[in-house]
């Protein structure tokens, strides 16, 4: 079975820290993605990575960076988190499309920024 | 631009019913189409996906039928379960790069 870990369930941090949100996948997926979920504006696509340090902004960049250092692991940065990066953070991963293309995801990070 | 539309009113429904959940979409020609599942506070799960050139796809109690001219997708889970309450999503891609644009989801209760 695929599986997607991210390193938090629950995070709370104050306006303009650092955030780190990682994730680790352990199916050697060459694509992996981060997406934040809001009320009514579903799952929006931050940034997503096709192979190592390799990435592409999504719908929603701005705020956001990454970093793939390693082909199992994806991190996304809120440079200076502000309140309204306070979302529910989903990573997922994929297999090329000649071999699926099911995304697997993670269980989420709730993150609140106060 | 790219919309893709779903019901945002929950559906409510009674046991053993047939829950029909509907995806709608603009602006797009998408190579495929996928349906998750996605219980509360957990990431979504796949469930099925189907391709442009396929009318229906069927997995046990799950039927998806995708209609290019319509721009639409129906979603159908026979003889439903209160198991089965939680939101689906519908998500689309091009192909090529395995990227996918979501909808926001319709939740679906099964009452006893």
């Amino acid at each position: 079975d695929v599986k997607v870990t991210q390193s938090s369930r629950y995070l709370v941090k104050r306006t303009g820290e650092k955030v780190f949100l990682e994730c680790v996948q352990d199916m050697d997926h060459e694509n992996m993605f981060w997406y934040r979920q809001d009320p009514g504006l579903g799952l929006r696509l931050i940034y997503f990575s096709y192979d190592v340090k390799m990435k592409e902004k999504g719908d929603i960049p701005e705020g956001y960076s990454v970093s793939r250092e390693k082909k199992e692991r994806f991190s996304l940065i809120l440079e200076s988190a502000s309140t309204n990066q306070t979302s529910m953070y989903l990573c997922a991963s994929s297999a090329p499309p000649e071999l699926t293309d099911t995304q697997y995801f993670g269980p989420g990070t709730r993150l609140t920024v106060l | 631009s790219q919309k893709i539309e779903q019901n945002s009113e929950a559906l409510n429904i009674q046991e053993g019913k047939t829950a029909t959940l509907t995806c709608n979409y603009t602006n797009y020609s998408p190579a495929y189409l996928q349906w998750y599942r996605q219980d509360p506070g957990r990431g979504p799960v796949f469930l099925l996906l189907i391709r442009e050139n396929e009318k229906e796809k069927r997995k046990e109690r799950l039927k998806v039928t995708f209609d290019t001219t319509l721009k639409q997708s129906l979603f159908h889970i026979t003889a439903s379960q209160p198991a089965d309450s939680a939101t689906y999503l519908c998500a689309l891609g091009a192909g090529g790069g395995n990227k996918l644009t979501f909808g926001t989801g319709t939740q679906l209760k099964v009452e006893l």
